[in-house]
């Protein structure tokens, strides 16, 4: 798996966006970027991937640029319950992930 | 069922003793994957199972851990003589094979080793 960086923590205000930044410069063509969080004593839950396209889906968006080297995880309008860890993982389709220590997003009211 | 089923949800165990933690995962998932997980990290992979055929063991910390799958359904990670460091919380996550929409977690076991 190719090594991400994320920020250790970032806070948000209820209501506006969460934009939860990626780099993952060493990036390989057949890797996807994957994104989890983790709610205090719970697993992590998948939130989305992608290649090289932008994605939506119910949860979130995630933009990746150009080069791939970077992606941006956007909650739209985040809630005091997206207060968890956010995992950004890179590597290929199928086979283990491998998880750094993410990003801690505080959603403050 | 629904999804990851883990049990016990917590375990106790005093130092030396073995134990066997249970993973349930959802019914048809062909990839069955442990990971450890110690307080304030993130999740540390330990194996991956494709059925019932473990393809890589590569994180298991030592020959005191071992896993199994034997019908490529429930899996079972067994710990023998626990030590201190062995203290976590162990997740289990199963995914469709090649769906590359992401792991389920179960919500994991919690052991103490005493």
């Amino acid at each position: 798996d190719a090594k991400t960086t994320q920020p250790p923590s970032m806070d948000c205000a209820e209501g506006r966006a969460a934009n939860l930044p990626c780099n993952h410069s060493t990036i390989s063509g057949n890797e996807y970027v994957y994104w989890y969080r983790q709610i205090h004593s719970q697993g992590p839950q998948y939130i989305i991937h992608g290649l090289k396209n932008n994605e939506t889906n119910e949860m979130a968006s995630l933009i990746i640029t150009e080069d791939r080297k970077s992606s941006t995880l956007i909650l739209p309008h985040a809630t005091l319950r997206d207060t968890a860890v956010y995992y950004c993982i890179a590597k290929e389709r199928a086979g283990k992930s491998t998880f750094g220590d993410g990003t801690t997003l505080t959603v403050k009211p | 069922g629904a999804g990851v089923s883990q049990s016990p949800r917590y375990k106790v165990a005093k130092r030396g003793q073995d134990v066997a933690l249970r993973c349930d995962p959802i019914s048809g998932h062909v990839s069955l994957f442990w990971y450890q997980q110690a307080l304030g990290q993130g999740p540390e992979f330990l194996t991956y199972f494709q059925n019932e055929a473990q393809l890589d063991k590569s994180g298991l910390p030592s020959d005191r851990f071992f896993a199994e799958r034997p019908e490529g359904s429930v899996s079972t990670l067994k710990i023998q003589r626990t030590q201190q460091e062995d203290s976590a919380v162990y997740l289990c996550a199963s995914s469709l094979f090649g769906s590359g929409y992401g792991y389920t977690f179960g919500s994991g076991t919690r052991l103490t080793v005493v």
